[in-house]
């Protein structure tokens, strides 16, 4: 079975420009995260879907970051513009439906603004 | 408040073993986790031990938790230079999705 599937594994672009990852979880789990792991940090939940709904997304920057899971399955985020402290690793990952439900990581994109 | 946190580094040889160590705030977590995140890849879960135990052993690894002292540390026996990586402790409550990372232990195996 395949695990999380996100693209692009890297980006790299100037600030001020838009950018946008996609990802794909596991088939069935209606659960999904976005995380934003800084270098030589932990990861830190953005935002949490249930189905296409987003039920926690109180640590996303709004003024520039959105996101959106049409259909329940994939989903993007979207950064713009972007600034020079959004360089990060940007990790997704999926569960099935319960709060102590294994979540699966993605490998991540690796986002450098210059 | 919660708060994670975690050595930054540790080296072991080849065959020994590897303790790594966590502390977090949150009195009210379930849930303490073990993820293993190498270069290039996403956070793979090791292990994890519910609040009520104090000890859990899963093959080469054993996982001791100190709830009073809010401790927690993760025993890898035999270590092997397969084990490099960054290991994360994260914790968790029954009530919520959330999980809070510690910023990682890098471990490197000498062989």
């Amino acid at each position: 079975e395949a695990g999380v599937v996100q693209s692009p594994r890297y980006k790299i672009i100037e600030k001020k420009q838009p950018v946008a990852f996609w990802c794909n979880p596991i088939s069935g789990h209606n659960t999904l995260y976005w995380y934003r792991q800084n270098l030589g940090q932990g990861p830190e939940l953005l935002i949490r879907y249930e189905n296409e709904e987003a039920v926690d997304d109180s640590q996303l920057p709004k003024d520039r970051f959105s996101a959106e899971r049409l259909k329940g399955v994939d989903s993007t985020l979207k950064i713009q513009p972007a600034e020079l402290g959004d360089s990060a690793v940007y990790l997704c990952a999926s569960s099935q439906g319960t709060p102590m439900a294994e979540q699966f990581f993605g490998p991540g994109t690796r986002l450098t603004v210059l | 408040g919660e708060d994670v946190e975690q050595s930054l580094f540790l080296s072991v040889r080849e065959g020994d073993s590897s303790v790594i160590n966590c502390t977090y705030t949150d009195s009210s977590s379930t849930y303490l986790y073990w993820y293993k995140q190498e270069p290039g890849a996403g956070l793979q879960l090791l292990t994890y031990i519910f609040s009520n135990m104090d000890m859990k052993q899963d093959q080469r690894l054993t996982v001791l938790l100190n709830k009073k002292d809010k401790h927690l540390s993760l025993r890898i026996a035999d270590t092997q230079t397969g084990d490099s990586a960054i290991y994360f402790c994260a914790e968790g409550r029954d009530s919520s999705y959330k999980l809070i990372f510690g910023s990682g232990t890098r471990l490197l195996v000498r062989p």
